[in-house]
């Protein structure tokens, strides 16, 4: 069973569009991040949160921690949005150190 | 530029040879985390360190796999006796504390 679940895996989108990527986990978390990576394969943190909502620029992030749901939403999409978003939870290890386990990620192709 | 950097970009290597790569984290963060991230797949959490001490470690890192990090800075990665399954981005990430990841950009590994 995976920790972490995505949907869509792939979307496709007309530019303005309103985008919607949608994040579930199975256990209790402190916080979740949400991150973007480009072709070629770095990785940028565009969210952590813990409750509530996070707004930056076009992008808003909610998290629900009572059904342990997370969204990341793409306002007036653009073609440079076009990238893979993953969100990522920390869970509890075997010690007490935690890491990051990942979605799969959900491709984004904004068309113009 | 002050965040997380990794070296190589990009390895090409023979099966059988052993390749080691670096990350340079963010200079205050104390922990510092290894992934590997196959095509098509989110990353998937391989070792952990706090300061100098390797505190967790995946059971995907097989003894072929060994990673340091000497002096609580910069940390290595190296992979001995390397096969074609090791093929995947090697990605660097450091954080101060359970605060926010920063993420390298990869290390692309093609074995051949």
């Amino acid at each position: 069973k995976n920790e972490v679940e995505q949907s869509p895996q792939n979307l496709t989108a007309q530019e303005g569009e309103f985008i919607t990527i949608n994040c579930s986990y199975s256990v209790g978390i402190s916080a979740l991040h949400w991150l973007q990576q480009h072709p070629g394969g770095g990785i940028v943190s565009l969210f952590m949160l813990s409750s509530g909502k996070k707004k930056h620029g076009r992008l808003i992030a909610t998290i629900n921690i009572q059904e342990k749901h997370s969204s990341l939403h793409i306002t007036a999409s653009h073609p440079r949005d076009s990238a893979v978003y993953i969100c990522a939870v920390p869970l509890i290890s075997s010690g007490s150190a935690r890491q990051l386990t990942f979605g799969s990620g959900t491709q984004l192709t904004v068309l113009p | 530029d002050t965040g997380v950097s990794q070296d190589p970009r990009h390895k090409i290597t023979k099966r059988g040879q052993n390749v080691t790569f670096r990350c340079d984290p963010i200079s205050e963060h104390n922990r510092l985390y290894w992934y590997r991230q196959t095509l098509g797949q989110g990353p998937e959490f391989l070792t952990y360190f706090q300061n100098e001490a390797q505190l967790e470690k995946s059971r995907l890192l097989s003894d072929r796999f060994s990673a340091e990090r000497p002096k609580g800075s910069f940390s290595t990665l190296e992979i001995q006796r390397t096969e074609q399954g090791d093929s995947a981005m090697y990605l660097c990430a450091s954080s101060l504390d359970r605060g926010e990841a920063f993420f390298g950009q990869g290390t692309r590994l093609t074995v051949v």
